[in-house]
């Protein structure tokens, strides 16, 4: 069965700070997608990223990046001088091509202080 | 265009009785899913419709669950003789890929549950 691991309940960084937020998966599929989503005070979640099980190639987006590697099943997220405004709560998820759900991680509370 | 919508926003109910959350997929979208997230549970996946396909009814905590979508749009989630543990945000999520490409899946703001 699939799993989301997310280990860092909560962080709290000062502003400008980079901050990474881990994501370790398990999966018995050979293909499937890992996703992030942001979930902030206003309760609605917010797709950031997808990525399928071939491609291994980091990515970036402004202050956001991503780093996958399946060889440690991890797709840890980081972002770069953090700002206030990035205080959420962060969740990796799988799908795996077998299946039609999500399977969340239990999310990490990102807290941004000025 | 307008995103996934949910009402009611928020349902305060009585033990025992029947509630029923409604969800407006995004126009075009041909799969729509139903999650529930509460304190102590995190994001949990209830139920998905794809097209005319069987819906996946896997992730139903109970027989007192059950879903519907008619005319391959809107969505019903109705809980009968609603418990205390039922309390919860009842996400619903919307996506134009069938299952297996992945495509990303977009949320409604959810429907605040509280039983009484």
């Amino acid at each position: 069965a699939q799993k989301v691991t997310q280990a860092q309940t909560e962080i709290s960084v000062v502003e400008k700070e980079d901050v990474t937020l881990d994501c370790v998966y398990e999966t018995r599929d050979t293909t499937y997608y890992l996703f992030w989503y942001k979930q902030p005070p206003s309760g609605e979640l917010v797709f950031l990223i997808r990525r399928n099980s071939f491609d291994e190639q980091n990515e970036i987006s402004g202050r956001y990046s991503w780093n996958f590697q399946k060889s440690t099943s991890s797709f840890n997220f980081t972002i770069t001088a953090s700002q206030v405004v990035d205080s959420a709560v962060y969740f990796c998820a799988l799908r795996e091509t077998s299946g039609s759900r999500l399977t969340f991680g239990e999310g990490t509370q990102l807290t941004v202080n000025p | 265009g307008a995103g996934v919508s949910q009402s009611p926003s928020n349902k305060v109910t009585e033990k025992g009785k029947d509630v029923e959350l409604r969800c407006d997929p995004i126009s075009g979208h041909t799969a729509l899913y139903w999650y529930r997230q509460s304190l102590g549970q995190g994001l949990e996946f209830l139920i998905y419709f794809q097209g005319n396909s069987a819906p996946d009814k896997s992730g139903l905590p109970s027989d007192r669950f059950s879903a519907e979508r008619t005319g391959g749009s809107v969505s019903t989630l109705t809980i009968q003789r609603t418990q205390q543990e039922d309390s919860a945000v009842y996400l619903c999520a919307s996506s134009s890929a069938v299952a297996g490409l992945g495509n990303e899946q977009f949320f409604g703001p959810g429907t605040r549950l509280t039983v009484l």
